[in-house]
């Protein structure tokens, strides 16, 4: 089963500044399958990104994905006071695996 | 705009069957995977399983004891786990995805989430 890590565990930025997440997978994957989402407190997951670099419906620019292979990126180029929350990286696959989570907090 | 509503009993016995019922309206089922998702404070995000077009796919972790169900005249998904036990307290999620021969286009529509928690 492969099994998707998540760096770093939080976080902490100031509104401005550019987050930069990772997702690493435990082998070689599809690009095609790996998505971003963004959970904020008492809220579903929403969903940002498909096939490692799409943005969904919506999303504003500021995020973007990127990676292959093992290593994949969600970037939030200048944030805003409404990113901070948590980010999950998913796998389409066997287990549709999701990773642990990246807390993204006010510094 | 499709919107997806979990509804069951917030509390069961351990040993028993949780079942919960997703409400689908605005929307169809055609072309869509239909997936139980739960997550826990603990262990995350875990994928449950999906149905589509009756073909159903379950995680092997809890492959015998899930059953997936659609009641496309009532529009409504539904979640049957056995033999409960307290690691099965979660706040279960129903959400939907497509996916072709080049993507998988992501979980895009989720519900609101209900919470479950086994406990004598």
């Amino acid at each position: 089963e492969i099994v998707l890590t998540q760096s770093p565990g939080t976080l902490s930025l100031s509104p401005g500044e550019r987050a930069t997440l990772s997702c690493r997978a435990s082998e070689s994957v599809s690009n095609s399958y790996l998505t971003w989402y963004q959970q904020k407190p008492g809220q579903a997951p929403r969903l940002l990104i498909y096939a490692s670099s799409r943005r969904a419906a919506g999303l504003p620019d500021r995020f973007s994905g990127s990676g292959s292979g093992t290593e994949f990126t969600l970037t939030i180029s200048r944030l805003e006071p409404e990113d901070f929350a948590v980010y999950f990286c998913q796998l389409y696959g066997y287990s549709h695996t999701f990773g642990q989570g990246t807390k993204l907090d006010i510094k | 705009q499709v919107q997806l509503h979990e509804s069951g009993p917030g509390l069961v016995k351990p040993s028993e069957t949780l079942s919960l019922t997703c409400t689908v309206s605005g929307g169809s089922f055609a072309s869509y995977y239909w997936n139980w998702i739960r997550q826990t404070p603990g262990q995350g995000l875990e994928w449950i399983g999906y149905i589509h077009y009756g073909e159903t796919s379950y995680n092997p972790s809890l492959r015998g004891r899930v059953t997936i169900s659609v009641d496309a005249s009532e529009n409504q998904l539904s979640l049957k786990v056995s033999s409960v036990t307290a690691a099965d307290t979660a706040v279960y999620y129903c959400a939907r995805y497509q996916r072709d021969h080049y993507y998988y286009y992501g979980l895009d529509v989720w519900g609101q989430g209900t919470s479950v928690t086994v406990s004598s």
